[in-house]
């Protein structure tokens, strides 16, 4: 089992459209985690980071669930600038190592 | 301003010779990292430094060499033993390895060999 699963899509919605992605994580002990939006041929950029009691910025929530072991994002209102892919981060423990998940493409179509 | 830089941009390179990729950051973090990524892919963890004079492998680092001499900078040596070394190369710094350290990324190199 990979350390931090995504489902790849990818998503193609309409304009205005809700659309939510999940991640999965293997380890329990695994401390902090973050969503990174990725355009086609750049380096991620933070997107948010994701906290025990979920957080929302703007149209963006994420959501964290220690007992089920993943975290999600929620963009409400997608606009076509919101097309990337976005990509699921977590900190294992303070082993010094950042685990990147494949990435979750979304496409929001006019 | 502060940030993480790498170069070049862009590299070409041919089939059996050793390249260096620079990565340097002003932001005195302690933590560099070095990612790959192939088309459609995630990151995948080649080395990571914690501290000046100590790294560590991460999941991929056959075939690469890498140095932490300094605080500012983290070079990685792509090695002829490395057989599909095409793809982009990211580098990436953080303040430290606790919680929620937000990871700041270099433009990344493309790294094409032929």
């Amino acid at each position: 089992r990979k350390e931090v699963e995504q489902d790849p899509g990818p998503f193609n919605v309409p304009e205005g459209a809700t659309v939510a992605f999940n991640c999965t994580y293997s380890n329990s002990a695994s401390q902090s985690f973050f969503w990174y939006r990725q355009d086609c041929r750049k380096e991620p950029k933070l997107l948010m980071s994701v906290y025990s009691s979920g957080n929302e910025d703007g149209r963006f929530t994420a959501q964290l669930n220690r007992a089920s072991q993943y975290i999600s994002l929620l963009i409400r209102d997608s606009k076509l600038s919101d097309s990337a892919t976005y990509l699921c981060v977590v900190n294992p423990s303070n082993t010094g190592k950042l685990i990147f998940g494949q990435g979750t493409t979304l496409q929001v179509k006019p | 301003d502060g940030g993480i830089t790498q170069s070049p941009k862009y590299l070409f390179r041919k089939e059996g010779q050793n390249v260096t990729l620079s990565c340097e950051q002003n932001l005195n973090h302690d933590a560099m990292y070095w990612y790959r990524q192939d088309p459609g892919q995630g990151l995948r963890l080649i080395y990571y430094s914690q501290i000046v004079n100590d790294f560590q492998k991460g999941d991929i680092a056959e075939g690469y060499s890498v140095s932490r001499e300094k605080k500012e900078s983290f070079p990685l040596t792509v090695t002829s033993a490395q057989k599909n070394p095409t793809a982009f190369y990211l580098c990436a710094s953080t303040w430290e390895t606790g919680t929620n350290t937000e990871a700041f990324f270099g433009q990344g190199t493309r790294l094409t060999v032929v």
